[in-house]
């Protein structure tokens, strides 16, 4: 399973754009960029993931360098509902989800 | 979206008895789901894949006879922890993935089962 890192933690003023990097350098061709967040006390929220293009859904967009060596998950106009733990991950079937620490982003008013 | 509910919330017991949690996929089949365990301030950890109709694979250090999965249906799967004590006080986390074979799906969590021991 390819390992990926992340800030331990990062700030954002309520209404801006949060951008949470995540390097997934030994990422294999055939795995996928997963995100999920943590809010407190509750299990995982799915988020987005991709492959090799960049994607949009309604709560994020997703970022992927060309190189597939590292991604950023965009949360256009954060909120202080977006306060949580946010969870990177490389994954392909028949491999297990592995959580690493996250970024712990907080929204600030 | 996929669904998954998990019962019940929230636990509290006294030490020696033993303790199910129930995990559901309400809006699709799930042929694998996984169990989680998560320390205050730590990440989540892998317990045990179970696979419907087939015996449970656990990850290792988690000891099969104290955290018995049974994944009898689709839909359905059940983590009991027996005769627990008060290290087992954690939060317990399940979560399905949809049928299929590709890396392209998700896999859904429930929200959580907060256990605590006496």
């Amino acid at each position: 399973d390819a390992k990926t890192t992340q800030p331990p933690s990062m700030d954002c003023a309520e209404g801006r754009a949060a951008n949470l990097p995540c390097n997934h350098s030994t990422i294999s061709g055939n795995e996928y960029v997963y995100w999920y967040r943590q809010i407190h006390s509750q299990g995982p929220q799915y988020i987005i993931h991709g492959l090799k293009n960049n994607e949009t859904n309604e709560m994020a967009s997703l970022i992927i360098t060309e190189d597939r060596k590292s991604s950023t998950l965009i949360l256009p106009h954060a909120t202080l509902r977006d306060t949580a733990v946010y969870y990177c991950i490389a994954f392909n079937y028949g491999q297990n989800f592995v959580f690493g620490p996250g970024t712990r982003l907080s929204v600030l008013p | 979206g996929a669904v998954v509910s998990q019962h019940p919330s929230w636990v509290i017991c006294k030490s020696g008895t033993s303790v199910k949690i129930e995990c559901r996929s309400l809006d699709f089949q799930a042929t694998t789901m996984f169990w989680y365990r998560q320390f205050p301030k730590q990440s989540l950890m892998l317990m045990a894949t179970s696979n419907e109709g087939s015996k449970a694979t656990y990850e290792q250090g988690v000891e099969k006879d104290k955290f018995l999965i049974n994944h009898a249906s689709l839909t359905l799967s059940t983590l009991t922890v027996t005769s627990a004590h008060p290290e087992d006080s954690s939060f317990y986390i399940c979560s399905a993935r949809e049928f299929g074979t590709a890396g392209n799906q998700p896999q859904h969590f429930g929200d959580g089962t907060r256990l605590s021991i006496l």
